[in-house]
């Protein structure tokens, strides 16, 4: 089992409210990512982290912001949702260095809804 | 696809036969990765091959590159009923190896 945690799993909100969806991995790893993916779908990159104090953008342009205060926690935030964000948001970390496999772990994922 | 193809998109076969998935991508790549999601869950990595090599197996499971065509194929032999997921590959492009991108997917479904 992949030690990385998203919560909530599951999230149904009205349009215009602010969320914030969790992910946390106790592995000590320094990337970490967002993922976007409609059900069925192929998955989006919407965010990267090469470590604290990091955050990249990834190819699929996106209203949600992240932070990368600490190590092993990479938050995404929603200011203000809409339907069309309605979707599945998975968190994956990974290891960085010469001898990392690059392989990607991947939390349970976010299943938000927005009305 | 921001990154590539894969097909087929669906592949129904019986318990038992083998299942080819294809992907093709744009970038040159350091290695390729290829994952493993059953419905509504997050996704397992299941083999990883770098852009020096050629082949390379693991279990039932048997992945090709060819870094001149830009794709590779993974091969599951005798396939289970367990195997029924989707399956994505996932890139690593040369010029920026941490922006990790995934193909569209395969489903694949094993009929008893």
């Amino acid at each position: 089992e992949a030690d990385i945690y998203q919560t909530p799993r599951y999230l149904v909100i009205g349009t215009g409210k602010k969320i914030t969806l969790e992910c946390s991995q106790t592995m000590g790893h320094d990337k970490m990512y967002w993922y976007q993916q409609d059900p069925g779908m192929e998955l989006h990159l919407i965010h990267y982290s090469y470590g604290v104090n990091s955050t990249e953008k990834g190819d699929l342009s996106s209203e949600s912001t992240v932070s990368r205060i600490r190590t092993e926690h990479f938050p995404l935030t929603l200011e203000s949702a809409r339907p069309s964000h309605t979707s599945q948001y998975l968190c994956a970390s990974s290891e960085m260095g010469f001898e990392s496999t690059g392989e990607l772990f991947f939390g349970e994922g976010s299943r938000l809804t927005v009305l | 696809s921001q990154q590539g193809e894969e097909d087929p998109q669906a592949l129904s076969i019986q318990e038992g036969e083998n299942a080819t998935m294809n992907c093709s991508y744009k970038t040159s790549i350091n290695n390729l990765q290829w994952y493993r999601q059953n419905s509504g869950r997050g996704l397992v990595h299941l083999i990883l091959i770098r852009s020096n090599e050629r082949e390379k197996h693991s279990g039932r499971l048997r992945v090709t590159l060819d870094t001149s065509k830009k794709s590779s194929s993974l091969l599951i032999t005798a396939s289970r009923a367990a195997d029924t997921a989707s399956y994505f590959c996932a890139t690593a492009p040369y010029s920026s190896a941490s922006k990790i991108i995934f193909g569209s997917g395969t489903r694949l479904s094993i009929r008893p």
